[in-house]
């Protein structure tokens, strides 16, 4: 079974400042997706950015990017120039067989 | 493109009464939708996959009779909880996607809050 693990409840960052969050996974696929979610207070999940596992190149989305280490099944998210809407909690998600979440981690904006 | 909504935002419902939810896909046909279920400071719980015109299927510790899903056509599901008790109290959310399988991204509902007194 494919597991997601974000070793990281909370973080915060400073308004402007740059932050990134973890994530790992373990699968025995070999084709599969990786997904970064944020669910503000309103509980709406929007999607953030997406990996395709078969492409090597980093995915990035204006201030979003990530950092994919298929080997080290590792997936973390960058958020650079941070605003005050990006607090929300964060989600990371694999696709495979079946969409599986972390646990996610709660980003907190200093103003 | 790409929205799903789900009816009712919020529902309060006494111990013992059923409750339907609904999930629909607006602009676009869903093959398979998921229903999951989120406690407060959690994480998502995959509740079941439906299929549109066929059985869905239950992940494991869901009760099928207690959780009814019926995919009915390629743009609506609904979950109904049945002869519902405090506990089932939760937030759940509904997402779709366009294609077979679950490699594609999925588009998720605005959820429903569901009180049972």
């Amino acid at each position: 079974a494919q597991t997601v693990t974000q070793s990281q409840p909370e973080m915060s960052v400073q308004e402007a400042e740059t932050v990134t969050l973890s994530c790992t996974y373990d699968t025995s696929e070999s084709d599969y997706y990786l997904f970064w979610y944020k669910q503000p207070p309103s509980r709406q999940m929007i999607l953030v950015i997406r990996q395709e596992a078969y492409k090597q190149q980093n995915a990035t989305e204006n201030r979003f990017s990530v950092n994919f280490q298929k080997a080290a099944k590792s997936f973390s998210l960058k958020i650079s120039d941070s605003q005050l809407g990006d607090a929300a909690m964060y989600f990371c998600a694999y696709s495979g067989s079946r969409l599986t979440f972390g646990e996610g981690t709660q980003l907190t904006v200093n103003p | 493109g790409a929205v799903v909504s789900q009816h009712p935002s919020r529902v309060i419902c006494k111990s013992g009464t059923s409750v339907k939810i609904e999930c629909r896909s607006l602009d676009f046909q869903a093959t398979t939708m998921f229903w999951y279920r989120q406690f407060p400071k959690q994480s998502l719980m995959l509740m079941a996959t439906s299929n549109e015109g066929s059985k869905a299927t239950y992940e494991q510790g869901v009760e099928k009779d207690k959780f009814l899903i019926n995919h009915a056509s390629l743009t609506l599901s609904t979950l109904t909880v049945t002869s519902a008790h405090p506990e089932d109290s939760s937030f759940y959310i509904c997402s779709a996607i366009r294609g077979p399988g679950g490699t594609y991204e999925q588009y998720f509902g605005p959820g429903t809050r569901l009180t049972v007194t």
